[in-house]
């Protein structure tokens, strides 16, 4: 049973350039999560997917948008970027039940991006 | 909005019992408490999750008092592989999850 993984592992991109990171949610959930953490901070939440549309955002600029397709994997784009915009990116995935309340995230190891 | 407080760091002995408690005036009336531990260079793993009075599992216990404004997490017997951050989560009346600052945990032999 694979869990959540995501690619690329690490990514150096420059001032300006767009990033997109990818992630497959564990086998059988539907929603996935997008989180951003800084060196030595609790993770950030970017916005989450469900049915292919974005149902919850978290307070990030318009230069982070995200996708997630058909069969329920999902990109987040990150345009534009900032030596601020340099994180680990974690996708997380969960399954739907109707109750958000007592949601159970499996996280991917995430993707080290750095902006130079 | 939900805000959770908990120590920024606690130092342990191995085979000892380590209670980590997390502060959440502001939880939503239906909202659970959940518990994630992360190692360095890896995601969040899920630990434990409640509602209210006690859960226990495996791992860990969870405990909630009445009012829910707080939340104690009880490690039994630390190893030194219990050395990671955790982190309580909660999701604020406007339903984002929020992740608190995390406790650093350090376990010594």
């Amino acid at each position: 049973d694979a869990g959540v993984t995501q690619s690329p592992t690490h990514l150096i991109k420059t001032r300006g350039q767009q990033v997109t990171l990818r992630c497959s949610p564990k086998s059988g959930h539907d929603t996935v999560s997008w989180y951003q953490q800084a060196l030595g901070q609790g993770p950030q939440f970017i916005f989450q997917y469900y049915e292919e549309e974005e149902r919850q955002r978290g307070n990030f600029p318009d230069r982070f948008s995200g996708h997630q397709f058909p069969n329920y994997s999902s990109e987040l784009n990150v345009n534009a970027l900032l030596l601020g915009d340099s994180a680990l990116y974690l996708c997380a995935s969960s399954l739907w039940t109707g109750v958000s309340t007592n949601e159970k995230l499996f996280f991917g190891s995430g993707t080290q991006l750095s902006v130079l | 909005l939900a805000k959770t407080t908990q120590p920024i760091s606690m130092d342990s002995y191995e085979g000892q019992e380590v209670n980590i408690t997390c502060s959440h005036n502001n939880i939503a009336t239906n909202d659970y408490i959940t518990w994630y531990q992360q190692f360095p260079s890896q995601g969040p793993r899920f630990i434990i999750q409640g509602y209210k009075t006690k859960v226990t599992n495996e791992v860990a216990s969870l405990f909630i008092p009445a009012d829910r404004k707080s939340s104690t997490l009880s490690l039994p017997r630390v190893s030194l592989s219990d050395t990671a951050v955790y982190y309580c989560l909660v999701r604020n009346q406007g339903g984002k999850l929020i992740f608190g600052q995390g406790t650093e945990l350090s376990v010594k032999p």
